[in-house]
Protein backbone atom coordinates (compact mmCIF):
# COMPACT_ATOMS: atom_id res chain seq x y z
CA UNK A 1 0.00 0.00 0.00
CA UNK A 2 0.83 4.00 -0.17
CA UNK A 3 1.05 4.54 3.44
CA UNK A 4 0.38 3.04 6.99
CA UNK A 5 -2.68 1.92 7.17
CA UNK A 6 -4.70 1.36 10.97
CA UNK A 7 -8.20 -0.11 11.40
CA UNK A 8 -10.78 0.96 12.80
CA UNK A 9 -10.24 4.08 12.44
CA UNK A 10 -12.84 4.88 15.33
CA UNK A 11 -13.71 2.29 18.28
CA UNK A 12 -16.28 3.03 20.79
CA UNK A 13 -16.15 0.02 23.64
CA UNK A 14 -17.64 -0.36 26.75
CA UNK A 15 -15.61 -0.03 29.74
CA UNK A 16 -14.07 -3.40 30.53
CA UNK A 17 -14.24 -5.11 27.11
CA UNK A 18 -10.99 -6.04 25.25
CA UNK A 19 -10.42 -4.22 21.98
CA UNK A 20 -8.03 -4.83 19.00
CA UNK A 21 -6.20 -2.37 16.65
CA UNK A 22 -4.87 -3.11 13.68
CA UNK A 23 -1.78 -1.46 12.23
CA UNK A 24 -0.50 -2.42 8.34
CA UNK A 25 2.97 -1.10 7.68
CA UNK A 26 4.07 0.53 4.84
CA UNK A 27 5.75 -2.89 2.56
CA UNK A 28 9.12 -3.51 3.37
CA UNK A 29 9.53 -1.00 6.51
CA UNK A 30 11.07 -3.26 8.73
CA UNK A 31 10.47 -0.77 12.17
CA UNK A 32 7.11 -0.71 13.61
CA UNK A 33 5.89 2.11 16.27
CA UNK A 34 2.86 2.40 18.60
CA UNK A 35 1.93 5.38 20.31
CA UNK A 36 -0.66 7.01 22.27
CA UNK A 37 -2.06 10.53 22.28
CA UNK A 38 -4.40 11.44 24.82
CA UNK A 39 -6.60 14.87 24.20
CA UNK A 40 -4.36 17.59 24.53
CA UNK A 41 -1.30 15.37 25.29
CA UNK A 42 1.86 14.72 23.47
CA UNK A 43 2.55 11.54 21.79
CA UNK A 44 3.54 8.69 24.47
CA UNK A 45 5.62 6.06 23.17
CA UNK A 46 3.95 2.19 24.05
CA UNK A 47 6.32 -0.25 21.68
CA UNK A 48 9.17 -0.22 19.14
CA UNK A 49 9.24 -3.41 16.75
CA UNK A 50 12.06 -4.20 14.67
CA UNK A 51 12.57 -6.85 12.34
CA UNK A 52 12.98 -10.17 14.76
CA UNK A 53 14.52 -8.23 17.61
CA UNK A 54 13.53 -8.43 20.86
CA UNK A 55 10.32 -5.88 21.21
CA UNK A 56 11.31 -2.56 22.67
CA UNK A 57 8.08 -2.79 25.47
CA UNK A 58 9.06 0.04 28.14
CA UNK A 59 6.05 2.45 27.56
CA UNK A 60 3.06 0.12 27.65
CA UNK A 61 1.19 1.35 30.71
CA UNK A 62 0.47 -1.62 32.17
CA UNK A 63 -0.19 -5.39 31.45
CA UNK A 64 -4.03 -4.76 30.21
CA UNK A 65 -2.07 -3.69 27.33
CA UNK A 66 0.08 -6.00 24.70
CA UNK A 67 1.43 -6.21 21.17
CA UNK A 68 2.46 -8.82 18.38
CA UNK A 69 3.58 -8.21 15.25
CA UNK A 70 2.94 -11.38 12.99
CA UNK A 71 5.62 -12.37 10.00
CA UNK A 72 6.94 -9.25 10.65
CA UNK A 73 4.45 -7.03 8.71
CA UNK A 74 0.90 -6.37 10.48
CA UNK A 75 0.77 -5.27 14.33
CA UNK A 76 -1.86 -6.14 16.37
CA UNK A 77 -2.21 -3.51 19.68
CA UNK A 78 -4.54 -5.50 21.98
CA UNK A 79 -6.07 -3.76 25.10
CA UNK A 80 -7.64 -5.93 27.84
CA UNK A 81 -10.38 -4.75 30.77
CA UNK A 82 -10.81 -1.11 29.13
CA UNK A 83 -10.76 1.65 31.36
CA UNK A 84 -11.93 5.03 30.57
CA UNK A 85 -8.24 6.45 30.46
CA UNK A 86 -7.29 4.48 27.93
CA UNK A 87 -9.84 6.82 25.62
CA UNK A 88 -6.53 8.14 23.05
CA UNK A 89 -6.11 7.93 19.44
CA UNK A 90 -3.55 5.30 18.93
CA UNK A 91 -1.07 6.23 16.58
CA UNK A 92 1.32 3.36 14.49
CA UNK A 93 3.96 4.42 12.44
CA UNK A 94 6.78 2.66 10.47
CA UNK A 95 10.39 2.95 9.10
CA UNK A 96 12.97 1.76 6.51
CA UNK A 97 14.56 0.48 9.88
CA UNK A 98 18.31 1.03 11.32
CA UNK A 99 19.28 4.30 12.72
CA UNK A 100 20.08 5.77 9.65
CA UNK A 101 16.85 5.48 7.49
CA UNK A 102 14.33 6.03 10.72
CA UNK A 103 12.31 8.45 9.05
CA UNK A 104 9.10 7.65 9.71
CA UNK A 105 5.43 7.54 8.78
CA UNK A 106 2.66 7.07 10.44
CA UNK A 107 -1.20 6.13 9.88
CA UNK A 108 -4.06 8.07 10.51
CA UNK A 109 -4.86 6.88 14.03
CA UNK A 110 -7.62 4.80 16.06
CA UNK A 111 -9.48 7.09 17.70
CA UNK A 112 -10.67 4.93 20.64
CA UNK A 113 -13.88 6.06 23.29
CA UNK A 114 -14.28 3.66 26.05
CA UNK A 115 -17.52 4.59 27.63
CA UNK B 1 16.26 11.02 29.49
CA UNK B 2 15.59 12.84 26.64
CA UNK B 3 13.47 15.29 26.94
CA UNK B 4 12.18 17.56 23.99
CA UNK B 5 10.79 21.00 24.33
CA UNK B 6 8.88 23.05 21.48
CA UNK B 7 8.40 27.10 22.35
CA UNK B 8 5.80 28.77 22.01
CA UNK B 9 2.86 26.33 22.43
CA UNK B 10 0.68 28.20 20.03
CA UNK B 11 1.76 31.18 17.46
CA UNK B 12 -0.32 33.44 15.22
CA UNK B 13 0.75 34.95 12.57
CA UNK B 14 -0.29 37.03 9.36
CA UNK B 15 -0.71 35.19 5.63
CA UNK B 16 2.73 35.86 3.90
CA UNK B 17 4.95 36.54 7.09
CA UNK B 18 8.19 33.91 7.17
CA UNK B 19 8.61 32.62 10.37
CA UNK B 20 10.41 30.10 12.83
CA UNK B 21 9.32 27.06 14.78
CA UNK B 22 11.69 26.19 17.86
CA UNK B 23 12.66 22.41 18.97
CA UNK B 24 15.38 21.95 21.71
CA UNK B 25 16.33 18.35 23.33
CA UNK B 26 18.28 17.95 26.02
CA UNK B 27 20.46 14.81 25.16
CA UNK B 28 22.28 15.42 21.87
CA UNK B 29 23.79 11.84 21.49
CA UNK B 30 20.85 11.36 18.58
CA UNK B 31 20.75 10.10 15.31
CA UNK B 32 18.29 12.07 13.79
CA UNK B 33 15.73 14.95 14.30
CA UNK B 34 12.13 14.76 12.24
CA UNK B 35 9.73 17.46 12.12
CA UNK B 36 5.89 16.64 11.46
CA UNK B 37 2.75 18.46 10.89
CA UNK B 38 -0.63 17.11 12.12
CA UNK B 39 -3.64 18.28 11.12
CA UNK B 40 -7.24 18.83 13.71
CA UNK B 41 -8.20 14.41 13.79
CA UNK B 42 -5.34 13.38 11.61
CA UNK B 43 -2.55 11.39 11.83
CA UNK B 44 1.20 12.98 11.69
CA UNK B 45 2.70 13.93 7.95
CA UNK B 46 6.23 13.98 7.69
CA UNK B 47 8.15 17.37 6.61
CA UNK B 48 12.01 16.98 6.80
CA UNK B 49 14.46 14.56 8.38
CA UNK B 50 17.64 15.75 9.40
CA UNK B 51 20.73 13.13 9.93
CA UNK B 52 22.70 14.47 12.86
CA UNK B 53 25.94 14.79 10.85
CA UNK B 54 23.79 17.40 8.49
CA UNK B 55 22.79 20.86 9.21
CA UNK B 56 19.99 21.68 7.53
CA UNK B 57 17.29 20.45 5.03
CA UNK B 58 15.22 22.37 2.65
CA UNK B 59 11.93 21.25 1.30
CA UNK B 60 9.99 23.65 -0.69
CA UNK B 61 8.64 26.87 1.57
CA UNK B 62 10.23 24.86 4.70
CA UNK B 63 13.80 24.79 5.61
CA UNK B 64 14.75 23.10 8.90
CA UNK B 65 18.16 23.59 10.46
CA UNK B 66 19.91 21.45 13.73
CA UNK B 67 22.42 22.08 15.79
CA UNK B 68 23.58 19.24 17.87
CA UNK B 69 25.86 20.60 20.12
CA UNK B 70 23.75 22.84 21.66
CA UNK B 71 20.41 20.79 21.44
CA UNK B 72 18.23 22.89 19.04
CA UNK B 73 16.55 22.88 16.11
CA UNK B 74 14.78 25.11 14.54
CA UNK B 75 11.69 25.09 11.19
CA UNK B 76 11.42 27.89 9.04
CA UNK B 77 8.23 28.32 6.97
CA UNK B 78 8.72 31.34 4.02
CA UNK B 79 5.97 32.92 2.85
CA UNK B 80 3.34 31.61 5.00
CA UNK B 81 -0.23 30.30 3.81
CA UNK B 82 -3.28 29.49 5.52
CA UNK B 83 -2.85 25.73 4.77
CA UNK B 84 -0.12 25.91 6.84
CA UNK B 85 -2.47 25.96 10.02
CA UNK B 86 -1.59 22.76 11.84
CA UNK B 87 0.22 21.86 14.68
CA UNK B 88 3.74 21.14 14.42
CA UNK B 89 5.81 18.42 16.33
CA UNK B 90 9.32 17.90 16.25
CA UNK B 91 11.13 14.15 17.27
CA UNK B 92 14.75 12.67 17.57
CA UNK B 93 15.64 9.28 18.09
CA UNK B 94 18.46 8.92 20.13
CA UNK B 95 21.51 6.30 20.37
CA UNK B 96 20.99 2.65 21.10
CA UNK B 97 17.26 3.56 21.65
CA UNK B 98 15.39 4.08 18.15
CA UNK B 99 12.00 5.00 18.96
CA UNK B 100 11.35 8.98 18.36
CA UNK B 101 10.91 11.26 21.75
CA UNK B 102 8.11 14.06 20.70
CA UNK B 103 8.10 17.38 21.67
CA UNK B 104 4.51 18.55 22.64
CA UNK B 105 4.12 20.95 19.52
CA UNK B 106 3.40 24.35 18.35
CA UNK B 107 0.00 25.21 17.32
CA UNK B 108 0.69 27.53 14.47
CA UNK B 109 -2.16 29.55 12.89
CA UNK B 110 -2.16 31.64 9.62
CA UNK B 111 -4.61 34.79 9.31
CA UNK B 112 -6.15 35.37 6.20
Amino acid sequence: GAGVSQSPSNKVTEKGKDVELRCDPISGHTALYWYRQSLGQGLEFLIYFQGNSAPDKSGLPSDRFSAERTGGSVSTLTIQRTQQEDSAVYLCASSLGGAQNTEAFFGQGTRLTVV
Amino acid sequence: KQEVTQIPAALSVPEGENLVLNCSFTDSAIYNLQWFRQDPGKGLTSLLLIQSSQREQTSGRLNASLDKSSGRSTLYIAASQPGDSATYLCAVTGFGNEKLTFGTGTRLTIIP
